[in-house]
């Protein structure tokens, strides 16, 4: 059974360092890609980059200054961090899979001041 | 970078109502090796998306037939026939030809 869930923090303070990690289960990272993308509140869906199943990476051109995605294949986890977080980067973050078949719940984060 | 546009924005509809999105790509999504990596997603009220269709016009395992997708190059059509209940929610067109990009969404909501 495909699952993919994601665990980090509620609130992150403004300028920090966004940390969260999406553990999959029922695939294997190196079989599938895992995405990234965003959706602030109200708004649609960001793609913001992926973890190829070979082990590269891509990321939206919007984020890549500040964005770093990568793996622990041995504990099936996919990991985004994202540098100097504005209140413009409050969203729910979801991890996907499998084509966008599969998705996680998301994590609503909220920046502060 | 890719840009998809879909419209219309906002989809007003009775139940049993025949509805189409538009999703224009600001470039071609033909792959080169023959797909078009054009997908068709819908996120329901407080839920995480949805796949719906796959590669322009191909049904998910699991969704109703009254879903159809279609179309070629940069323009691309997703289809309601007859609306049900459940159908209602933000429905989003994603390309996968060039890294990912999503449209910017159509609500579809009750008239």
């Amino acid at each position: 059974q495909v699952q993919l869930k994601e665990t980090g923090p509620d609130l992150v303070q403004l300028t920090q360092t966004l940390s969260i990690t999406c553990t999959v289960s029922g695939f294997s990272l190196t079989t599938y890609n895992v995405h990234w993308v965003r959706q602030p509140p109200g708004k649609g869906l960001e793609w913001m980059g992926a973890m190829w199943n070979g082990g590269g990476t891509d990321y939206n051109s919007a984020f890549k200054s500040r964005l770093s995605i990568s793996r622990d294949t041995s504990k099936s986890q996919v990991f985004l961090k994202m540098n100097s977080l504005q209140t413009d980067d409050t969203a729910k973050y979801f991890c996907a899979s499998l084509g966008f078949d599969y998705w996680g719940q998301g994590v609503m984060v909220t920046v502060s001041s | 970078d890719v840009v998809l546009t879909q419209t219309p924005p906002t989809l007003s509809a009775t139940i049993g109502q025949s509805v189409s999105i538009s999703c224009r790509s600001s470039q071609s999504l033909l792959h080169s090796n023959g797909n078009t990596y054009l997908h068709w997603l819908l996120q329901r009220p407080g839920q995480s998306p949805q796949l719906l269709i796959y590669l322009v016009s191909r049904l998910e395992s699991g969704v109703p037939n009254r879903f159809s997708g279609s179309g070629s190059g940069t323009d691309f059509t997703l289809k309601i026939s007859g609306v049900e209940a459940e159908d209602l929610g933000v429905y989003y067109c994603v390309q996968g030809t060039h890294a990912r990009t999503f449209g910017g969404g159509t609500k579809l909501e009750l008239k």
